[in-house]
């Protein structure tokens, strides 16, 4: 499947700030995922988002399933240190055989 | 939500040797998934791992290399044949329905 562009790549926050991240395609998908890995671990499933235009929280993570399909971003509001990790996007596309597609990653470290 | 057991977690291993990795999912699920991911970079796809039949392999990523077995909808196998350095890296096991996919923890292999 192809690489979707996740940006930023990496980010310093100050504890208690909120964070934004985003993921654009160039190609219509069915599912967005957003996944944190921290080290030594797998991906663990954050938030799955189903419908164009949703949005949905868990905790202080905010995701939204763009209107075109072709874009997502998650949120974290008063971010804090066990936070820190890399969090992926990732997308389901019908016409790849239900594939997930990933975004680079985007590392985030919190300053205390 | 499927929980996914791997081992080795890790494993440190001679060059020319064969690992084999095991994925056991705690439910039926219709697909299972091998990736392979390099220090700091996201998850690369080798292969879906076919109940009862051959594995469907990605680009880049060949059967001799990496036999991979699923003998039944919870467990799969994923083999690193005649390692050399070059395969050091994390590998991962990941079951999938169509919505939403859940990934092992990892097996970090070093090749020495």
């Amino acid at each position: 499947g192809q690489q979707l562009n996740q940006s930023p790549q990496s980010m310093f926050i100050q504890e208690g700030e909120d964070v934004s991240m985003n993921c654009t395609s160039s190609s219509i998908f069915n599912t967005w995922l957003w996944y944190k890995q921290d080290p030594g671990e797998g991906p663990v499933l954050l938030i799955a988002l189903y419908k164009a235009g949703e949005l949905t929280s868990n905790g202080r993570l905010t995701a939204q399933f763009g209107i075109t399909r072709k874009d997502s971003f998650l949120n974290i509001s008063a971010s804090i240190p066990s936070d820190v990790g890399i969090y992926f996007c990732a997308g389901f596309e019908r016409s790849n055989d239900y594939k997930l597609s990933f975004g680079a990653g985007t590392t985030v470290t919190v300053r205390a | 939500s499927a929980v996914i057991s791997q081992k080795p977690s890790r494993d440190i291993c001679q060059r020319g040797t064969s690992l084999t990795i095991q994925c056991q999912v705690d439910s039926q699920v219709t697909m299972m998934f091998w990736y392979r991911q390099q220090p700091g970079q996201s998850l690369t796809l080798i292969a879906t791992a076919n109940q009862g039949s051959e594995a469907t392999y990605e680009s880049g990523f060949v059967i001799d290399k990496f036999p991979i077995s699923r003998p039944n909808l919870t467990f799969s196998t994923l083999t690193v044949s005649n390692m050399s350095p070059e395969d050091s890296s994390i590998y991962l096991c990941s079951a999938s329905g169509n919505t939403e996919a859940f990934f092992g923890q990892g097996t970090r292999l070093t090749v020495v």
